[in-house]
């Protein structure tokens, strides 16, 4: 069974530093896709980004940027120029190709210090 | 565009009640899913839907729980009798059925049972 694993239940910055926020996962499928997820204190679950495991170069969406080492089983989120609406739960998922289930990490919260 | 909608948003209730949680899915999008929240399990999968029908409900905790989808646009999720354990956030979600269409979460139900 593919599992995800977020070693880092919990993680601080400087408000307009760098963090980078670990994932890493276990599969024997060659073709999957990840996703990061932000769940502020509202609850609500929001797609940071997305990668397509077929795809080498690493998917960015403004300030965020992914690092993915598929030999390495490894998917990282970068978050530059922190800012205080970040601080949020971070949570990586794993569907494989052709599934639709999403299986999460058990998240990393992310603190913003002002 | 309007969003996944989840009603209500807050629930509170006694053990033995029955529970309803009401979903409305993006328009258009003919996959829905049910997730739940717990500090101790994190996100699970409970059920989901492709075009109205339940495709897999391996995740349901027990016969307490059901769940519908009698047509697009609604879903929901009856817990009966409700438990304590059964405490936790209630999450719907929504996609097209396209192998790597993201899923797009609505705001949560966030249920408490005494």
């Amino acid at each position: 069974a593919q599992t995800v694993t977020q070693s880092q239940p919990e993680m601080s910055v400087q408000e307009a530093e760098t963090v980078t926020l670990s994932c890493t996962y276990d599969t024997s499928e060659s073709d999957y896709y990840l996703f990061w997820y932000k769940q502020p204190p509202s609850r609500q679950m929001i797609l940071v980004i997305r990668q397509e495991a077929y795809k080498q170069q690493n998917a960015t969406e403004n300030r965020f940027s992914v690092n993915f080492q598929k030999a390495a089983k490894s998917f990282s989120l970068k978050i530059s120029d922190s800012q205080l609406g970040d601080a949020a739960m971070y949570f990586c998922a794993y569907r494989r190709q052709g599934a639709q289930k999403l299986v999460f990490g058990q998240g990393t919260r992310l603190t913003i210090n002002p | 565009d309007a969003g996944v909608i989840q009603s209500p948003r807050h629930e509170v209730t006694e053990m033995g009640q029955e529970v309803t949680l009401r979903c409305k899915p993006i328009s258009g999008h003919n996959s829905l899913f049910w997730y739940r929240q717990t500090m101790m399990r994190g996100l699970e999968l409970l059920i989901y839907f492709n075009n109205n029908v339940p495709i897999d409900d391996s995740g349901m905790p027990e016969d307490r729980f059901s769940a519908k989808m009698p047509n697009a646009s609604f879903s929901t999720l009856k817990i009966q009798p409700s438990e304590p354990r059964d405490s936790a956030v209630y999450f719907c979600a929504s996609s097209l059925m396209t192998s790597g269409e993201t899923q797009y979460f609505g705001p949560g139900t966030r249920l408490l049972v005494l």
